[in-house]
C-alpha cells in the first residue's frame, strides 16, 4: 500500500520561512505525480494552493512557493503570517484516477 | 463561478447505507476535463481520499476501502453520488465533494463547504 508522509507538525516564526514536505514511504516524488498542496483551517472545505509541483493556484500569495527537493515534494512558505497557521495536505496522483492525501502538517505561527 | 453542493441525510444508524449526493451547478459534470471526487475527514483527523468518477461512469476507488463504497454519476441531473455500505461510528466524518481537473494537472480545483455525516443509533 501506498503512503503518502508528512511532517505532523511545525512550528515557524512569523516573518520566518518554513519548508514543508511531501514523501513516499517506498520510492521517490517526481512531478509525475502531479504533486499538489491545500490548505484547511478549522471548520473550513480546503483551498488549493499549488497544483502541477510549482503552479500557485488564482489568488495564492507569492510567499507559498513549491518544487521538488531531492525525493520529495516541498512546500515553502517565506514570510509566514499569523493566518498561515493552517494544517496542509500534500496530494499525489498516483495513476488512472487514483488520488492518495498526505496525513497533514499542522503549522504553528508563533 | 463552479459551486459544488451535498445533499443527504445527516444521521445515519450503524450498519445501514450512507447515501450523499453532489450537486454541480455552474458547469457540465460531463465534461472530459475533469473527474469527480469524494473525500472525507473524520473529527480531528486528516483528509481521506474515497474515490473518483468520470462522466463516463469509470471509477476509482481507494484500493483499502473500496470493498463498502460506490460512487456513481448521473449526467441528466449534474450529480454524482456516493453510497458506504454497512457504516459504523468510525465513518462519522465531513464528506467532501471536489472537482479534480485532469489532463496534464491532477488535482482538486473546486470543493463544496463538506457535509457532517454522524453515525449513531
Amino acid at each position: 500500500q501506498t503512503v503518502v508522509t508528512q511532517e505532523p507538525s511545525f512550528s515557524v516564526s512569523p516573518g520566518g520561512t518554513v519548508t514543508l514536505t511531501c514523501g513516499l514511504i517506498s520510492g521517490s516524488v517526481s512531478a509525475s505525480y502531479y504533486p499538489s498542496w491545500y490548505q484547511q483551517t478549522p471548520g473550513q472545505a480546503p483551498r488549493t494552493l499549488i497544483y502541477n509541483t510549482d503552479t500557485r493556484s488564482s489568488g495564492v500569495p507569492d510567499r507559498f512557493s513549491a518544487s521538488i527537493l531531492g525525493n520529495k515534494a516541498a512546500l515553502t512558505i517565506t514570510g509566514a503570517q499569523a493566518d498561515d497557521e493552517s494544517d496542509y495536505y500534500c496530494v499525489l496522483y498516483l495513476a488512472t484516477g487514483i488520488s492518495l492525501f498526505g496525513g497533514g502538517t499542522k503549522l504553528t505561527v508563533l | 463561478q463552479l459551486l459544488l453542493q451535498e445533499s443527504g441525510p445527516r444521521l445515519v444508524k450503524p450498519s445501514e447505507t450512507l447515501s450523499l449526493t453532489c450537486t454541480v451547478f455552474g458547469g457540465s459534470i460531463s465534461s472530459s476535463s475533469y473527474y469527480w471526487g469524494w473525500i472525507r475527514q473524520p473529527p480531528g483527523k486528516g483528509l481521506e481520499w474515497l474515490g473518483n468518477i468520470y462522466y463516463s461512469g469509470s471509477t476509482y476507488y481507494s484500493p483499502s476501502l473500496r470493498s463498502r463504497f460506490t460512487i456513481s454519476v448521473d449526467t441528466s441531473t449534474n450529480q454524482f453520488s456516493l453510497k458506504l455500505s454497512s457504516v459504523t461510528a468510525a465513518d462519522t466524518a465531513v464528506y467532501y465533494c471536489a472537482r479534480l481537473r485532469r489532463s496534464n494537472m491532477y488535482y482538486f480545483d473546486y470543493w463544496a463547504q463538506g457535509t457532517l455525516v454522524t453515525v449513531s443509533s
